[in-house]
């Protein structure tokens, strides 16, 4: 059964520290990592990941992922309390067309 | 800008009602998915569909179904509500091999 796993489950730091993310998964012939970031609303997309070792940025935040054992990390350096949300990493199997099954999400909590 | 709307953002139903939800996207995606989200439970996927009229059972399918006759348009259906169906449901699409859109969700409560 496919599975995707993250860690921790909620997380509580100060402004201007640095967090790591991480997620790990189960899936038959992997295709993508997705992490997305979720505040009161609907997901938003923050990176796609599909190979192994390639360092995905954007901002402060970055991502990369490592096939070879099945995780990916998401870093956030120099957190502001805009950071605070859920973070969700969802990733596509193979196992049938287009299935994309989530983790149940780190809540990342910032506090001044 | 990718547009995802759904019917109705908050939704109460009296058990044994049938409901439908209902997505519509605005970019021609070929697949379009529908999730529930329960606290510490993460998105958990009901249904998903990668073409016009076909559709895949995600992981907690029972008690839905779902409808795809046009390619912009995925219902999910509820065909007797039940109380452990009160959630938070959220639609997706995308194009094949890429990122989903979500739509806004509809908070449903079954009473």
């Amino acid at each position: 059964e496919d599975k995707v796993v993250q860690s921790p489950l909620s997380l509580v730091v100060h402004e201007g520290d640095t967090v790591t993310l991480n997620c790990s998964y189960e899936v038959t012939n992997f295709r993508s990592l997705l992490w997305y970031k979720q505040e009161k609303k609907a997901p938003t997309f923050l990176f796609m990941l599909t190979s192994s070792g390639i360092e995905k940025k954007s901002g402060r935040l970055s991502s990369i992922l490592d096939k070879k054992e099945l995780f990916s990390i998401l870093n956030i350096t120099a957190t502001q309390t805009g950071d605070s949300a859920v973070y969700l990493c969802a990733v596509e199997g193979d196992s049938s067309a287009s299935k994309i099954i989530f983790g149940s999400g780190t809540r990342l909590s910032i506090r001044p | 800008d990718v547009k995802v709307t759904q019917s109705s953002r908050y939704l109460v139903k009296r058990t044994g009602e049938k409901v439908f939800l209902e997505c519509v996207q605005d970019m021609d995606h070929e697949n379009m998915f529908w999730y529930r989200q329960d606290p510490g439970l993460g998105l958990r996927l009901i249904y998903f569909s990668y073409d016009v009229k076909m559709k895949e059972k995600g992981d907690i399918p029972e008690g839905y179904s779902v409808s795809r006759e046009k390619k912009e348009r995925f219902s999910l259906i509820l065909e007797s509500a039940s109380t452990n169906q009160t959630s938070m449901y959220l639609c997706a699409s995308r194009i094949l091999g890429r990122e989903q859109y979500f739509g806004p969700g509809t908070r449903l409560t079954v009473t």
